[in-house]
Formats: structure tokens, C-alpha cells, sequence
């Protein structure tokens, strides 16, 4: 069972973009796209803010973006704001037919 | 409008067995790729999958804990039902459960926190 990894944080002012990666290998985030994104604040559960890479579900702002290159997907967030500063973290349903977790990333807004 | 809620003891000895119920509304789990998840988080630290069952009563299971795990669903109830067997002090967690479509977990549940401790 192959291991996600992720910056344990990432930082920005606000109106600045940030990006989180998510690295995997070619047996898992490198063949296939279903990768997703979670939002987490404190004390409250999870939030879909990405799926399938790149796809954002309805009422998630545009600011909010995915991507993938390689063993590598990435959550890039846009004009950064002070309600976005939360733990971010990705997903992976893996070819074996069970799903992973990254480590998480917390972005703190300077 | 999808809701779901854990439910079960808060605190549990180790080596107990661990019963943990998810009730949901809004949705069907007999409905074609549809399933529900259950996900945990031990304080301060990252998100761990651990089991999910599909409307067709396929189920999937985290290889780390797939020997400790059970995951059943009443369709009737609209309830999904998680056991963990011999419970020790690191399975301390918030447990959450999960709507799942596609690939994704796109409702999730309060979360339920359960401590394990003699």
C-alpha cells in the first residue's frame, strides 16, 4: 500500500495563489484520474472541493482548481482568503479498489 | 437534501469491539453506484479510509484493517453498520461516514468521536 504525500504546510497572503501537490507513484496517481480534494477547518468534517482531478462540484468557488502531471496532482487555490486558510487533503481511489488519503497540508493565510 | 449521522459508544476498553451506525436520508443505498464510506481521523492527524459498501452490497476494505473490519447495511433502515474488533488506545478517532458517488465523498457525516481506554 503506497503512501500519498503532501507539504505538511503551505502559506500565502491574501490575494495570492498557492498550490498543494500531491505525490503518488505511476501505479496509482500516475495511471488513473480519480483524484479528489478535501477541505477541513477545524473541528468540522471534511468538504469535496475537487474530484476526478480537475472537476469542482457545484458551489465550490471557482478559486479553487486541480490539475495533474506525472505521479503528481495538484490543488491550486486562487485569490487566497482568510476563510481558506483549513487542512487540505487528497484522495485516491487506487486500481486495487480502495481508497487513500494523503498526509494533509495546512494552509495558513499570513 | 443528503444527511448523514454516527452513531455508537463514545468510549470503549481495549479489546473491545467497536459498533459504530451510520443513519442517512436523502438517498437511497440501493441505488446504482451509490455506496457509504467510513473514514476516521485520530486528534491532530490526517484522514484514514477504512471501509465502504456499494449499493449492491459490494464492499471494500482497508488492507491495513481489513482482519478487524465488518461493514453491513440495512437498506430498509437506511442505516450502515461498521465493526471493529479488538479496539486499542491508537484507534482513537473521530469516525465519520461518507455518501459516496463516483470515486468521491461528496457528503460527509458530523463525525463521532470514540476513545478507546481502560
Amino acid at each position: 500500500q503506497s503512501a500519498l504525500t503532501q507539504p505538511a504546510s503551505v502559506s500565502g497572503s491574501p490575494g495570492q495563489s498557492i498550490t498543494i501537490s500531491c505525490t503518488g507513484t505511476s501505479s496509482d496517481i500516475g495511471a488513473y484520474n480519480f483524484v479528489s480534494w478535501y477541505q477541513q477547518h477545524p473541528g468540522k468534517a471534511p468538504k469535496l472541493m475537487i474530484y476526478e482531478v480537475s472537476n469542482r462540484p457545484s458551489g465550490v468557488s471557482h478559486r479553487f482548481s486541480g490539475s495533474k502531471s506525472g505521479n503528481t496532482a495538484s490543488l491550486t487555490i486562487s485569490g487566497l482568503q482568510a476563510e481558506d486558510e483549513a487542512d487540505y487533503y487528497c484522495n485516491l481511489y487506487t486500481s486495487s479498489n480502495f481508497w487513500m488519503f494523503g498526509g494533509g497540508t495546512k494552509v495558513t493565510v499570513l | 437534501q443528503i444527511t448523514l449521522k454516527e452513531s455508537g459508544p463514545t468510549l470503549v476498553k481495549p479489546t473491545q469491539t467497536l459498533t459504530l451506525t451510520c443513519t442517512f436520508s436523502g438517498f437511497s443505498l440501493s441505488t446504482d453506484t451509490v455506496g457509504v464510506g467510513w473514514i476516521r481521523q485520530p486528534p491532530g492527524k490526517a484522514l484514514e479510509w477504512l471501509a465502504l459498501i456499494y449499493w449492491d452490497d459490494d464492499k471494500r476494505y482497508s488492507p491495513s484493517l481489513k482482519s478487524r473490519l465488518i461493514i453491513t447495511k440495512d437498506t430498509s433502515k437506511n442505516q450502515v453498520v461498521l465493526t471493529m474488533t479488538n479496539m486499542d488506545p491508537v484507534d482513537t478517532a473521530t469516525y465519520y461516514c461518507a455518501h459516496q458517488y463516483r470515486a468521491d465523498f461528496d457528503y460527509w457525516g458530523q463525525g463521532t468521536l470514540v476513545t478507546v481506554s481502560s
